[in-house]
């Protein structure tokens, strides 16, 4: 079956850390650029981070640079993203999600279920 | 940054009608513009990329169109499944961002 299955989120302490895991099966991992993108609680998507099929063209976005790092091991089909300095408003549902695999930049095939992160004392 | 704003925020439909929904980008994006729909717990589901076609497996009552920063997504004859969460996305320029997001309620 072709899925994304994500794992990691908890309840964290602001300026702590988390790392996510996210698990591909079913199709050949090496051949997408995959994402991580949020939702916070009753709020809209917004796309956090990419990187490309070979590790690299990474991107992210303003608000988590410098604290967030995405990864991803090809041999393990497994994607990830290191979380440092967590914010409040770093809450969110935290989904995987695999782009369509085509030239450019393409839009999101394949999403995962989520894993929930939650920022709080 | 590219917003998206859709329009409007809520609909309400009865089965069998025909439904619009609007999104603009507030920068020209092409036809970089997905369509995403989502239910309650579950993940975005992709209906349309490229502002016009569908995605594997979406039935053809679902239609995209527009360019540049004007995009509607329609449904032909609203269905009591199609309930839900619609967004659009941008993949034209980082960031990606996507609207937020027009809530369909099925009468």
């Amino acid at each position: 079956e072709v899925q994304l299955l994500e794992s990691g989120g908890d309840l964290v302490q602001p300026g702590g850390s988390l790392r996510l895991s996210c698990a591909a099966s079913g199709f050949t991992f090496s051949g997408n650029s995959m994402s991580w993108v949020r939702q916070a609680p009753g709020k809209g998507l917004e796309w956090v981070s990419v990187i490309n099929h070979a590790g690299g063209g990474i991107v992210y976005r303003d608000s988590v640079k410098g604290r967030f790092t995405i990864s991803r091991d090809i041999s393990k089909n497994m994607l990830f993203l290191e979380m440092n300095s967590l914010r409040a408003e770093d809450t969110a549902l935290y989904f995987c999600a695999r782009e369509v695999p085509a030239a450019g930049t393409q839009p999101f095939d394949l999403w995962g279920q989520g894993t929930m992160v939650i920022v709080s004392s | 940054e590219i917003v998206m704003t859709q329009s409007p925020a809520t609909l309400s439909f009865s089965p069998g009608e025909r439904v619009t929904l609007s999104c603009r980008a507030s920068a020209s994006i092409s036809s970089s513009l997905a369509w995403y729909h989502q239910k309650p717990g579950q993940a975005p589901r992709l209906l349309i990329s490229g502002a016009s076609t569908r995605a594997t497996g979406i039935p053809a009552r679902f239609s995209g169109s527009g360019s540049g920063t004007e995009f509607t997504l329609t449904i032909s004859s609203l269905q009591s499944e199609d309930f839900g969460v619609y967004s659009c996305q941008q993949y034209n320029n980082w960031p990606l961002t996507f609207g937020q997001g027009t809530r369909l309620e099925i009468k």
